[in-house]
């Protein structure tokens, strides 16, 4: 079975610092991997997925993320952050040609960013 | 341009009452998901619905019953609120199960008194 855990459940931060929030997974068998931002209030936007091919994954607002198979990692950053990124992030895992599979989720990290 | 709708948005309920929640989506996804949000425990699955006329249980099924209608909609029934159920519930459909990511729609907030 696939899991997935996110190192810190809150990121503070100032305003226009750089920030990584940290996602590692378990998986005996290939996997896909994708992030996720809950605004207050909302449903969740897929941020950025990682699927095949180049490790190095850019999404929308800036973020990017790398796979790292070695390390069983996929951890998210951004160089600088705006008051607008303030937001729960959730990192996700599936195993992919799995008529069984489903999308796995993360706690989530709330990254809160301080002007 | 909907995506994932889900009705109601808020709902309160007596314990012991029930209700359903009412999902549909127009991107002919055929793949459809159930999950519950809590506090400090991400996203749980609840049912999940690979193509139209299949579900199966998630995670957390207790409480719960399903209905793939037809391949835009599927609903979710809470047959006896308990407090225990008091989340907020999201539906997701994607193209096939599990890849290539989810659209999510904007969530129920239930409180069961």
């Amino acid at each position: 079975a696939q899991s997935v855990t996110q190192l810190d459940s809150q990121v503070p931060v100032f305003e226009e610092a750089p920030v990584e929030l940290r996602c590692n997974y378990s998986s005996s068998v290939s996997v896909y991997l994708f992030w996720y931002v809950q605004y207050p209030n909302q449903g969740l936007q897929l941020l950025l997925k990682y699927l095949s091919g180049s490790t190095l994954v850019k999404g929308i607002n800036g973020f990017e993320a790398e796979f790292n198979k070695s390390q069983t990692s996929f951890h998210l950053r951004k160089p600088s952050v705006h008051i607008s990124d303030t937001a729960e992030y959730f990192c996700a895992v599936s195993v992919p040609y799995s008529s069984a599979s489903k999308i796995i989720f993360g706690s989530g990290t709330r990254l809160s960013i301080r002007p | 341009n909907a995506g994932v709708t889900q009705t109601p948005k808020f709902q309160v309920l007596k314990t012991g009452q029930s209700m359903t929640l009412q999902c549909a989506q127009d991107m002919n996804h055929n793949s459809m998901y159930w999950y519950r949000q809590d506090p400090g425990m991400g996203l749980r699955l609840i049912y999940y619905s690979a193509s139209e006329g299949t579900t199966d249980k998630g995670e957390v099924p207790n409480g719960y019953n399903v209905s793939r209608l037809n391949k835009r909609e599927f609903s979710l029934r809470l047959e006896s609120a308990a407090p225990s159920q008091t989340s907020v519930y999201f539906c997701a459909s994607s193209e096939v199960i599990g890849g290539y990511g989810y659209t999510f729609g904007s969530g129920t907030r239930l409180t069961v008194v």
